[in-house]
């Protein structure tokens, strides 16, 4: 496709379910970030794979979360026994790794745990 | 470390009149600086960057954003606000490749625009 896009725009869990959420990042991109943003903040870093190499996780918040990209493209970041400080936009970007280029942002998973 | 510092979380201004908003970045390399711009329920979207070479940046929709090494700042202005300026700003601060290096955010600014 033309741009990041990323499925469920929304997702609604209640506290304990696992949910899945799914990048699917330009044609042709490297590289793929995942940030979290919480209501009223930036976006913060949660972890970065290049092609199927996930070389930075670091930002995870716990090991309840969990991100994939097993062949190089589509992506799916997991949060297990959801809670409600999950709650969250969850952002997808995909650059094609050369030197100066640009992330360019998917529209977001807005993630609500009741 | 870097860390990126917008004074400001709301910023109100009247259609037609400047526009700025303001970026204090620390960074321990020479840094990328990024301006995005976020639409309720929308994705982050690349305004303009600094990268090297020229300081004084334009981006899209008439912004531009001057790089000051000895003031660590990287503001953000628009002569003449136009109601569709009205969003949130999120100012990035980038220690490498900005290709394959997370970026680090501020908490954003929202601007308002009153007719």
């Amino acid at each position: 496709g033309a741009g990041v896009s990323q499925s469920p725009r929304y997702k609604v869990a209640k506290r304990g379910q696992d949910v899945a959420l799914r990048c699917d990042p330009i044609s042709g991109h490297v590289s793929l970030f995942w940030y979290q943003q919480a209501l009223g903040q930036g976006p913060e870093f949660l972890t970065y794979f290049q092609n199927e190499a996930q070389l930075d996780k670091s930002g995870l918040p716990s090991d309840r979360f969990f991100a994939e990209r097993p062949e190089g493209s589509v992506s799916t970041l997991k949060i297990q026994r959801t809670q409600q400080e999950d709650s969250a936009v969850y952002l997808c970007a995909s650059s094609s790794g050369h030197w100066g280029t640009i992330q360019y942002f998917g529209a977001g998973t807005r993630l609500s745990v009741l | 470390a870097q860390s990126v510092t917008q004074l400001g979380s709301h910023v109100s201004v009247s259609e037609g009149a400047l526009v700025l908003l303001r970026c204090n970045y620390s960074s321990s390399v020479p840094p990328y600086l990024f301006w995005y711009v976020q639409y309720p329920n929308q994705g982050l979207q690349l305004l303009l960057k600094y990268t090297t070479g020229a300081t004084l940046v334009k981006g899209i929709n008439g912004f531009e954003a001057e790089f000051k090494k000895s003031e660590t700042s990287f503001h953000l202005t628009k002569p003449s606000a136009h109601m569709s300026d009205a969003a949130e700003y999120f100012c990035a601060v980038s220690p490498g490749n900005s290709g394959n290096t997370p970026l680090v955010f501020g908490k954003g600014t929202r601007l308002s625009v009153i007719a």
